[in-house]
């Protein structure tokens, strides 16, 4: 079975302060990971996959297979941050496993 | 091109009556997603199409749910004998369908509320 966990349903941090979302996965295979973000009020939208090892934003998250996580990362968070935040999985990349497993999210504010 | 569009936005129904939703892929995506999401979860699977084929279903998806996609296109997802723990918001998205390529990209939602 796949499974995405996020640990914390709330995290509040002061703007300039780093931040850390987590974010761990069961799955038997090497899947596809994703971080994906709702801001109010508006759809649910992709912020980064960990195939492309890109950095948006000003986040990043990279796979570490041996501990099965893919954390969020922001060395300075800003206001506009503020945000909902699902981590997600699907099958290997190329593969026939399509759907997308998601976290329970987690809601980050980032305070003036 | 607007994005994955779905219609209506919201639908108030009493319980046992029947809905309909729809949802518009963005042009050309191959593939299509159906999802739903209650009040403190991540968006749940129910079921996703490959052009017109109907390819996987979760076991979320009762004998009550029927999703359809006839042409290709745009896709209706119906429930019958609504239930009040059907409420919830019922995403769709879509996909390029292009070899490795998975993201997904979604719509505003359909909120259904059962009275």
């Amino acid at each position: 079975a796949q499974r995405v966990t996020q640990p914390e349903k709330l995290l509040s941090v002061f703007k300039g302060a780093p931040v850390e979302l987590k974010c761990n996965y069961s799955y038997s295979g090497s899947p596809e990971l994703f971080w994906y973000v709702q801001y109010s009020r508006q759809r649910l939208q992709l912020l980064l996959r960990h195939i492309s090892r890109e950095s948006i934003k000003g986040f990043t998250a990279d796979l570490n297979k041996g501990e099965t996580s893919f954390h969020l990362k922001k060395p300075f968070a800003q206001e506009e941050d503020s945000a909902m935040y699902y981590c997600a999985l699907s099958g290997e990349s190329g593969g026939s496993n399509y759907k997308l497993t998601f976290g329970k999210g987690t809601l980050l504010t980032v305070n003036p | 091109d607007t994005g994955v569009s779905q219609d209506p936005r919201h639908k108030i129904t009493k319980r046992g009556q029947n809905v309909t939703f729809r949802c518009d892929p963005i042009s050309e995506h191959n593939r299509l997603y159906w999802y739903r999401q209650t009040l403190g979860q991540g968006p749940e699977f129910l079921t996703y199409f490959q052009n017109e084929a109907q390819l996987e279903k979760s076991r979320l998806l009762s004998d009550r749910f029927s999703a359809e996609r006839p042409k290709g296109s745009f896709s209706t997802l119906e429930i019958q004998r609504t239930e009040q723990g059907d409420s919830a918001m019922y995403l769709c998205a879509s996909s390029s369908g292009s070899f490795g390529e998975n993201i997904q990209y979604f719509g505003a939602g359909t909120r259904l509320s059962v009275l």
